[in-house]
């Protein structure tokens, strides 16, 4: 069965350095990968996925994540944090063989100015 | 592209009387997801639909729920019966046929509060 973990409920960082939030997967073959933002009370927004070929995606607003076979991780990154970036994020997992999307619990970012 | 509408926004219901939300996909997105949300949860998986055909449902969606997507367009999910512990958001999501990315895409959600 597919499963995703976000081991941290929330992380802090300043603004202007570096933030990294965390998700592993378990699927039992290739998958596709995702990550997505959620602002209080509204719907989900796609930020990057990895499907196939460079472990490290990039994305929207800055963001990019590195896949990482080996370790069964695709930890979302941004150099640089904003203000801005303070929300709900979610690592999301589909298998290969199935149409499905799994989402992690979620990681509350809050970055502080 | 106008992205994916979904109708109510919110609703407040009383216990026992049925509720039905509305899904607008993108247009040309043969695939439409339903998920549920409940506060500091990750979404869960209810069920979806390739085209007019519902392919998969979650043990989540008890006998109470039932999903329609007819003529393969828009979806409505109907909740029969509705009890406090139904009260949460409802979100839509589409995705393009296989070959064309695989993002499925998510509308603003539809809350439910069961009173």
């Amino acid at each position: 069965a597919q499963s995703v973990a976000q081991p941290e409920d929330q992380v802090n960082v300043a603004e202007g350095n570096p933030l990294t939030v965390k998700c592993t997967y378990s699927v039992s073959g290739n998958p596709y990968l995702f990550w997505y933002v959620q602002y209080p009370n509204r719907g989900l927004q796609f930020l990057l996925k990895y499907i196939t070929g460079d472990n490290l995606v990039k994305g929207s607003y800055g963001f990019e994540a590195e896949f990482n076979k080996s370790q069964t991780s695709f930890h979302l990154k941004k150099p640089s944090a904003l203000v801005s970036d303070s929300a709900l994020y979610f690592c999301a997992v589909r298998d290969r063989g199935t149409y499905k999307y799994i989402f992690g619990t979620g990681t509350r970012l809050k970055v502080l100015a | 592209d106008t992205g994916v509408s979904q109708n109510p926004r919110h609703k407040i219901t009383k216990r026992g009387q049925n509720v039905t939300f509305r899904c607008d996909p993108i247009s040309e997105h043969n695939r439409l997801y339903w998920y549920r949300q409940t506060l500091g949860q990750g979404p869960e998986f209810l069920t979806y639909f390739q085209n007019e055909a519902q392919l998969e449902k979650s043990r989540l969606l008890s006998d109470r729920f039932s999903a329609e997507r007819p003529k393969g367009s828009f979806s409505t999910l109907e909740i029969q019966r509705t009890e406090q512990g139904d009260s949460a958001m409802y979100l839509c999501a589409s995705s393009p046929a296989e070959g064309f990315g695989n993002t499925i895409y998510f509308g603003e959600g539809s809350w439910l509060t069961v009173v």
